[in-house]
């Protein structure tokens, strides 16, 4: 599976925008960029998910690089709420053409932690 | 809608024991996967079920197995438990698997002494 590259720790200002880094360099062309985070003392939450362009959502904007080497999570105004570790995600399977559905798995790195300063 | 639930919460078991963990996906989700999560490995993807066939797995002993039902409920069964299993076990739902948000239940924490 194609891995990521995620910056161990961040901090943000309450009210201010973060930019959360990753970088995938072996990423296949067929690969979806996932970001999932999770809050503490909870299983992990979808936030945003893409494959080429820019997506934008009520959570979170996700910037793909033109060469698809790297993204960026965009939190617009982070809020305490927001301190989480978040996970950037490549999806790996393989869709089988008979039945219509492939296999799915999630390979999560060690992901960021953001810390949300008040 | 109710999200994914899991039961039992929280578990002490015993080196050499084996236990049973419950998963009832989203209604209409067809397709569960399981992970463990510790903190050394972190997040570790553990296998697939989908119209209760397993579709993918993960790098694990055979010890780790686990079945779907026809309602999409699952379970994760660890047999003879090592200290090493210690870990939250988490389940999550997705509608068909494929490109699809996986929806995560709030784990079970499995304590092995």
């Amino acid at each position: 599976d194609a891995k990521t590259t995620q910056p161990n720790s961040m901090e943000s200002n309450e009210e201010e925008p973060v930019h959360l880094p990753c970088n995938h360099s072996t990423i296949s062309g067929t690969d979806y960029i996932h970001w999932y985070r999770q809050l503490p003392s909870q299983g992990p939450e979808y936030v945003i998910h893409g494959l080429t362009s820019n997506v934008n959502n009520r959570m979170a904007s996700l910037a793909i690089a033109e060469d698809r080497k790297s993204s960026t999570l965009i939190l617009h105004r982070a809020t305490l709420r927001d301190a989480a570790v978040y996970y950037c995600i490549l999806r790996g399977g393989v869709t089988t053409l008979f039945s219509g559905a492939g296999s799915y798995q999630l390979t999560f790195g060690k992901g960021t932690k953001l810390s949300v300063i008040p | 809608k109710a999200g994914v639930t899991q039961t039992p919460r929280y578990l002490i078991k015993t080196r050499g024991q084996q236990v049973t963990l419950s998963c009832s996906p989203i209604s209409g989700h067809r397709s569960v996967s399981w992970y463990q999560q510790t903190p050394g490995q972190g997040l570790q993807f553990l296998f697939e079920y989908f119209s209760e066939t397993q579709r993918n797995k993960g790098n694990f002993p055979g010890r780790f197995s686990g079945r779907q039902f026809s309602n999409s409920r699952s379970e994760m069964n660890v047999s003879t438990l090592e200290l090493g299993d210690s870990a939250l076990y988490l389940c999550a739902s997705s509608l068909r698997g494929v490109e699809e948000t996986q929806y995560f239940g709030p784990g079970t924490r499995l304590l092995v002494l």
